[in-house]
């Protein structure tokens, strides 16, 4: 069945780049997406990126997507105590017109200041 | 835009009793709804996709007597725990997604309700 995967934890220093890898499983995924949860909240849409796309760049935010490798990755720039959050990265369920999604496990990004 | 909201953000009730939890999308017209269940440190697990007008779509192993689910407007769907137990009490997302209306085709989600049972 799909699958996305994700690491669990990673630890940044204030100002540096963060980077968050996620593996997917269902190579017809036309979008993918990347959510932010910090404590106690719902889930925040950060970016998304087609399919037929490499890269994405929205402000301190880069996505790039290896459709080869299934390997999607989100890049935050200049990483703050602010950007502390769990991000989960989430595919298109089976077909995509049932709008269902499947999330990763969560990736918790420490910021140290 | 795309802004959904929950209500309540927090519950406490004692064991047997039913809570009511609704989730309205502010700015825009969802005929999907879904529910989701979150535990501490882990991820979100879909329990069922609520269609307007008809009935609720559950995941295996979700009671459907035990969440009600009544999806009765483009912008209203509720969740009601019946007969709840200290093991249901959770952290309760709710997400819409307004289909082509916006172009990232997606979910949008409400803030969670955190539901405790005694």
């Amino acid at each position: 069945g799909e699958d996305v995967e994700q690491s669990l934890f990673l630890s940044v220093r204030e100002g540096d780049s963060s980077v968050i890898n996620c593996t997917y499983t269902d190579s017809s995924s036309t979008y993918l997406y990347w959510y932010k949860q910090e404590p106690g909240a719902g889930l925040q849409l950060l970016t998304y990126i087609f399919s037929n796309m490499d890269m994405k760049q929205d402000q301190r935010l880069t996505v790039l997507l290896n459709k080869k490798d299934k390997h999607l990755s989100l890049r935050i720039a200049d990483t703050q105590t602010g950007d502390s959050a769990i991000y989960f990265c989430a595919a298109p369920r089976g077909s995509s017109n049932t709008g269902k999604l499947i999330f990763g496990q969560g990736t918790t990004l420490q910021v140290k200041p | 835009g795309a802004v959904v909201s929950q209500h309540p953000s927090w519950v406490i009730c004692k064991s047997g009793t039913s809570v009511k939890i609704e989730c309205r999308s502010l700015d825009f017209q969802a005929t999907t709804m879904f529910w989701y269940r979150q535990f501490p440190k882990q991820s979100l697990m879909l329990m069922a996709t609520s269609n307007e007008g008809s009935k609720a779509t559950y995941e295996q192993g979700v009671e459907k007597d035990k969440f009600l689910i009544n999806h009765a407007s483009l912008t209203l769907s509720t969740l009601t725990v019946t007969s709840a137990h200290p093991e249901d009490s959770s952290f309760y997302i709710c997400s819409a997604n307004p289909g082509q209306a916006f172009s990232t085709d997606t979910q949008y989600f409400g803030p969670g309700t955190r539901l405790t049972v005694l």
